[in-house]
């Protein structure tokens, strides 16, 4: 079965232009999380959508990151004004409703910013 | 709050010996913990989960061991092959999942 995917696989845009990265979950996954890997750096969290439960924004590093996902299904990570320092890969992983949370992850998106 | 820690240096491994990462938490009791190995321009896959009533998990080449005691797991593969070498993250919560920042391992020819 199709994998998590994600779109666009790159992007770069110059400063102060916003961008939304999209993410597609396996099908019947309820858990979606975002993260944000910069170059030779570990997984940072970013977003955490369980269901139909708020999601966790606790990872969002400012008020320019925000994330949305129609019930269980596509998931879009919009950055505003984006900064040089935004330029990193971005993950998306999904898992199942029940069971352990293991995460499955897509390809990422390589943003640059110029 | 919770922590991880990994090893953040690079581990260097002869081909044909065991490697051995470790990764500790504090301020946590998880039921299971996982690993995941994540290769350069990548996003990372699952290796193993242990629940917390095991004390070892093994799958092929690769043995996890926990200690909830001491609150820590060690990874190991054994007879390592250049083709190991990738970044290891372990993992661990029950609802949202926390990673640690991962050790580069290198099996050296």
């Amino acid at each position: 079965g199709a994998g998590v995917s994600q779109s666009p696989s790159n992007k770069v845009t110059e400063k102060g232009k916003d961008v939304e990265l999209r993410c597609d979950p396996i099908s019947g996954h309820t858990a979606l999380y975002w993260y944000r890997q910069r170059l030779g750096q570990g997984l940072e969290f970013l977003i955490y959508f369980q269901g139909n439960s708020a999601p966790d924004k606790s990872g969002l590093p400012s008020d320019r990151f925000s994330a949305e996902r129609t019930g269980e299904s596509v998931s879009t990570l919009t950055i505003q004004r984006t900064q040089q320092e935004d330029s990193a890969v971005y993950l998306c992983a999904s898992s199942p409703a029940q069971g352990t949370q293991t995460q499955y992850f897509g390809p990422g998106t390589r943003l640059l910013v110029l | 709050s919770q922590k991880i820690e990994q090893n953040s240096e690079a581990l260097n491994i002869q081909e044909g010996k065991t490697a051995t990462l470790t990764c500790n938490y504090t301020n946590y009791s998880p039921a299971y913990l996982q690993w995941y190995r994540q290769d350069p321009g990548r996003g990372p896959v699952f290796l193993l989960l242990i629940r917390e009533n095991e004390k070892e998990k093994r799958k092929e080449r690769l043995k996890v061991t926990f200690d909830t005691t001491l609150k820590q797991s060690l990874f190991h593969i054994t007879a390592s092959q250049p083709a190991d070498s990738a970044t290891y993250l372990c993992a661990l919560g029950d609802d949202k999942i926390i990673f640690g920042k991962g050790t580069r391992l290198h099996i050296l020819p």
